[in-house]
């Protein structure tokens, strides 16, 4: 079954320096979410969008953006980054009618050096 | 505001014994509640979930989880451990009733299974 990509799995960037996180979700799932795991952390909730329409926002620093597009994928952009961003980054999706349990990407390791 | 707790950092079992993560959960009105399973520089991967219903939930790989309204915990147990059952436990919540769908994550539970 298909299952949530993201990509790239692994980015190296350097502080001051911008990236672009990719998700695309499970066929047919409306909802994406972005997590944020710093090492040894549990994740925390970034931001979501439903029907490409950011639906809700957690502690997402103003230096980050995201938007999901027509097909639904979504892009974390980060700007300005800094030595404390470098976490793992996850993308999830769900299909908010079915109310379905989030399934998760493997995620995006990003280090910021 | 909602939140969830794990209060052991890490639990040690032997092999085909059985084993117990715990999790109690604070949340506004009626919870959804899941556990998920993290394996190095891996994603989540989804375990079992509670809606409503039984309160004794069964998931994947021989896990299942009691829900205690009365004691706000939702326990993942299974009845014999297996090493590969070595990995990082997450629990989560979300509210039933209110507008916000993301989950809420307690702080995890390494699960170390000894041959």
């Amino acid at each position: 079954a298909a299952g949530v990509i993201q990509s790239p799995r692994h980015l190296i960037k350097e502080k001051r320096e911008t990236a672009t996180l990719k998700c695309y979700p499970i066929p047919r799932h409306d909802t994406v979410y972005w997590y944020q795991q710093g090492p040894g952390q549990d994740p925390q909730f970034l931001i979501s969008f439903y029907e490409k329409m950011q639906s809700d926002k957690g502690s997402i620093p103003d230096r980050f953006s995201a938007q999901q597009f027509s097909d639904y994928h979504s892009e974390l952009n980060m700007s300005s980054l800094e030595l404390g961003d470098s976490a793992l980054y996850f993308c999830a999706s769900t299909h908010r009618r079915a109310d379905t349990e989030a399934f998760f990407g493997q995620g995006t390791r990003l280090t910021v050096v | 505001a909602q939140s969830v707790a794990q209060p052991e950092d890490q639990v040690n079992v032997a092999e085909g014994n059985p084993l117990t993560v715990k999790c109690t959960y604070s949340v506004s009105g009626n919870p959804y509640l899941f556990w998920y399973v993290q394996y190095p520089n891996r994603g989540l991967q989804f375990l079992l979930k509670y809606i409503t219903g039984d309160n004794l939930v069964k998931g994947s790989y021989g896990f299942e989880a009691e829900f205690n309204k009365s004691q706000t915990s939702f326990h993942l147990k299974k009845p014999s451990a297996l090493v590969s059952d070595s990995a990082l436990y997450f629990c989560a919540v979300r509210a039933m009733d209110t507008g916000r769908r993301a989950l809420t994550f307690g702080s995890g539970t390494r699960l170390q299974v000894q041959p």
